[in-house]
């Protein structure tokens, strides 16, 4: 099993740019999510989706979008990209909480530079 | 100028050592709490979780013990490897509702010397 992949691994934009991160994973999880990870600094969530065609906002939404077009794949757009937007990206999936303890499987990440 | 970033705590220990590491949590309502290693340009790896039902549970070399009272979580790593050097996150959930949102702390940065 490959678990969590994240494609690109790494990524430099020009700021205004956009472009979509792609989250896929084998596990056959409900939910997943996309964090960010800023130097020093616990992981926040962006947005999240709990299944197939459903996306919610977590903790820091503003200047991306999600897509959940195929219960797999989960997408991260970045309409206009913008310097503060510099992080590595973390997806991941887990089962539904109420399955019994279920932690989430994270990814390696996509290092995004934005100049 | 020049920016400052923040500063991870460290905890440094020999081989062979136990360490621990320790986490306050936010929320008194949170009845889920995972260990996470983080290695070098790597993801957060799942190491233990403990509900809140329980005080502590044992793994392989660690033991997480969770505090209700006074809302603190320790991770417990016996003979420590410098394989374990990594940063190390607690993070916390209200299990079954939000979507299984977690809540990370910011870290702690384990270094072990040889």
């Amino acid at each position: 099993n490959a678990g969590v992949t994240q494609t690109p691994k790494f990524r430099v934009l020009k700021t205004g740019q956009s472009m979509t991160l792609l989250c896929a994973q084998d596990m056959n999880h409900e939910y997943m999510y996309w964090y960010r990870q800023d130097p020093g600094m616990g992981l926040r969530l962006i947005h999240y989706s709990v299944g197939e065609g459903t996306t919610a906002k977590g903790e820091v939404p503003d200047g991306y979008n999600v897509s959940r077009l195929k219960k797999q794949n989960f997408l991260l757009g970045l309409e206009s990209a913008a310097p503060s937007q510099t992080s590595v990206y973390f997806c991941a999936s887990s089962y539904p909480p109420g399955l019994g303890n279920q932690p989430q499987h994270f990814g390696d990440g996509t290092r995004l530079s934005i100049l | 100028g020049e920016s400052v970033g923040l500063h991870l705590p460290t905890l440094s220990v020999q081989e062979g050592d136990n360490s621990i590491i320790n986490c306050a949590y936010s929320n008194s309502a949170s009845d889920y709490f995972i260990w996470y290693k983080q290695e070098s340009g790597k993801g957060p790896q799942f190491i233990i979780d403990i509900r809140s039902n329980m005080d502590k549970r044992q793994g392989q070399r660690v033991t997480v013990l969770l505090n209700k009272t006074v809302k603190h979580l320790s991770l417990q790593i016996a003979a420590t490897q410098p394989g374990d050097s990594a940063v190390y996150f607690c993070a916390e959930n209200i299990y079954g509702n939000q979507g299984g949102k977690l809540i990370f702390g910011q870290g702690t940065e384990l270094s072990v010397k040889p």
